[in-house]
């Protein structure tokens, strides 16, 4: 079946503007979570969904991140006036629910910031 | 929190010699602990995972990794290594609250020579 996908997978954007970052999980995974990884690190983790709901958002950078899966699928990750440091590739993985479920990770969308 | 702490950053085999990759966790409990791989542009797969069920845990294209609460360890072995190993390797834990959410270590990159 299909995997992960994630679009853009490539953008670039000037510093101060708005970017919208999608996630299309697997078909009946519930739980989604998002990672934000910079060049030459690991993966960190940003925040996780179960459904809609987002249970955790404890690894937002700033409020000017902000994430919803409002009917428990596709899920959003946007950033607000975006800076420099905000560059990096976002990763969206799902998993069925229970745990530690294995995590199927999406390619990733790579945003630059200028 | 549990966190996991890869030694090395960049490891170099030739064609056919055993891999190692050094992982070392930190966990106040029974951690769940994983070894992913990335290839260039590519999202994060698999490799294998240990949930406290057999110690010595085989995965994916000929890897395997032992647990070893004594030492802290998860290292991930391979005996002969492959040119299409060469690629980013990431050891990873889970926390037991957000949903099984990961913590990456910082990655080894793993370079076969011919």
């Amino acid at each position: 079946g299909a995997g992960v996908s994630q679009s853009p997978r490539y953008k670039v954007a000037k510093r101060g503007q708005d970017v919208a970052l999608r996630c299309d999980p697997i078909s009946g995974h519930v739980s989604l979570f998002w990672y934000q990884q910079a060049l030459g690190q690991g993966p960190e983790f940003l925040t996780y969904f179960q459904n809609e709901a987002q249970l955790d958002k404890s690894g937002l950078p700033s409020d000017r991140f902000f994430a919803e899966r409002p009917e428990g699928s596709v899920s959003t990750l946007k950033i607000q006036r975006t800076q420099q440091e905000d560059s990096a590739v976002y990763l969206c993985a799902s998993s069925s629910p229970g745990g530690p479920g294995t995590q199927y990770f999406g390619p990733g969308t790579r945003l630059t910031v200028l | 929190a549990q966190s996991v702490t890869q030694l090395g950053s960049h490891v170099s085999v030739s064609e056919g010699a055993l891999v190692l990759l050094r992982c070392n966790y930190s966990s106040s409990v029974p951690p769940y602990l994983f070894w992913y791989v990335q290839y260039p542009n590519q999202g994060l797969q698999l490799l294998l995972k240990y949930t406290s069920a057999a110690t010595l845990v085989k995965g994916i294209n000929g890897f395997e990794a032992e647990f070893k609460k004594s030492e802290t360890s998860f290292h991930l072995t391979k005996p002969s290594a492959h040119m299409s190993d060469a690629a980013e390797y990431f050891c990873a834990v889970s926390e037991t609250g957000s949903g099984y959410a990961l913590n990456f270590g910082k990655g080894t990159s793993l370079l076969v020579t011919p």
